[in-house]
C-alpha cells in the first residue's frame, strides 16, 4: 500500500522558535491535510491543500503542497505552549482513503 | 453542535470477550469512518461507510465488523477481542465520499485494553 514518511519523529524546541516538518510518499496525492492531536482527544484538521504548489496559512501555520505531489510541508512560527501536541500529515489520492504519516511530536520548553 | 461522539472512552476486556464501540455524527454528513492508532504509528483505516447502507473494509479489517445503522450512527463490533487489538479507536465523519475534495472530523476517541 501507499507509504507516508513523516519527519521528524519528535521535536524539542524553546518557545518562540519557529517549527518544520514535512511528509514524503511514494505516489502522488490530490489532496494534503494536516492534522494536530492534543492529548486524549482525536485529531483536528489544521490546514487542507488540494493543488500542487498550493501555499495555505492559518494563523502562525503555513502549509505547502508539493511541486512534485509526492510531498507536503508544515511550518509554525514563533511557537508558543498550545502548539504542544502530535501533527500528522494525510495523504488523499482520487477515490481512494487517506492515508496518515506516523505523526511528529512536539514539545516546547519554555 | 457535538460534533462526532464516542461511546465508551475507556474499555478493558479480556481475551475472547466481545464489545461493540459506537459513534455517532450530529453533521449529517454522509461519510463515516473507523480507524485505530497504535503507538509510534499514523492512523490505520479498518472500516468505513462511504453512504448509509453501504460498508467496505479499509486497510486494517481483520477481527472487526461494522454496523451502519442509519447515517447519523456507525458502530465497531469485536467478535472476540485480542490483545492485539489493544489501541486507541477513532470514529470520523465527512461530508462526502472521501474522493472528494472534503475532510474527515474525528471523534475523541475509545482507549480500549485488551487483557
Amino acid at each position: 500500500g501507499q507509504q507516508l514518511n513523516q519527519s521528524p519523529q519528535s521535536m524539542f524546541i524553546q518557545e518562540g522558535e519557529d517549527v518544520s516538518m514535512n511528509c514524503t510518499s511514494s505516489s502522488i496525492f490530490n489532496t494534503w491535510l494536516w492534522y494536530k492531536q492534543d492529548p486524549g482527544e482525536g485529531p483536528v484538521l489544521l490546514i487542507a491543500l488540494y493543488k500542487a504548489g498550493e501555499l495555505t496559512s492559518n494563523g502562525r501555520l503555513t502549509a505547502q503542497f508539493g511541486i512534485t505531489r509526492k510531498d507536503s510541508f508544515l511550518n509554525i512560527s514563533a511557537s508558543i505552549p498550545s502548539d504542544v501536541g502530535i501533527y500528522f500529515c494525510a495523504g488523499q489520492e482520487g477515490a481512494q482513503k487517506l492515508v496518515f504519516g506516523q505523526g511528529t511530536r512536539l514539545t516546547i520548553n519554555p | 453542535n457535538a460534533g462526532v461522539t464516542q461511546t465508551p472512552k475507556f474499555q478493558v476486556l479480556k481475551t475472547g470477550q466481545s464489545m461493540t464501540l459506537q459513534c455517532a455524527q450530529d453533521m449529517n454528513h454522509n461519510s463515516m469512518y473507523w480507524y485505530r492508532q497504535d503507538p509510534g504509528m499514523g492512523l490505520r483505516l479498518i472500516y468505513y461507510s462511504a453512504s448509509e447502507g453501504t460498508t467496505d473494509k479499509g486497510e486494517v479489517p481483520n477481527g472487526y465488523n461494522v454496523s451502519r445503522l442509519n447515517k447519523r450512527e456507525f458502530s465497531l463490533r469485536l467478535e472476540s477481542a485480542a490483545p492485539s487489538q489493544t489501541s486507541v479507536y477513532f470514529c470520523a465523519s465527512s461530508a462526502i465520499w472521501a474522493g472528494g475534495a472534503d475532510t474527515q472530523y474525528f471523534g475523541p476517541g475509545t482507549r480500549l485494553t485488551v487483557l
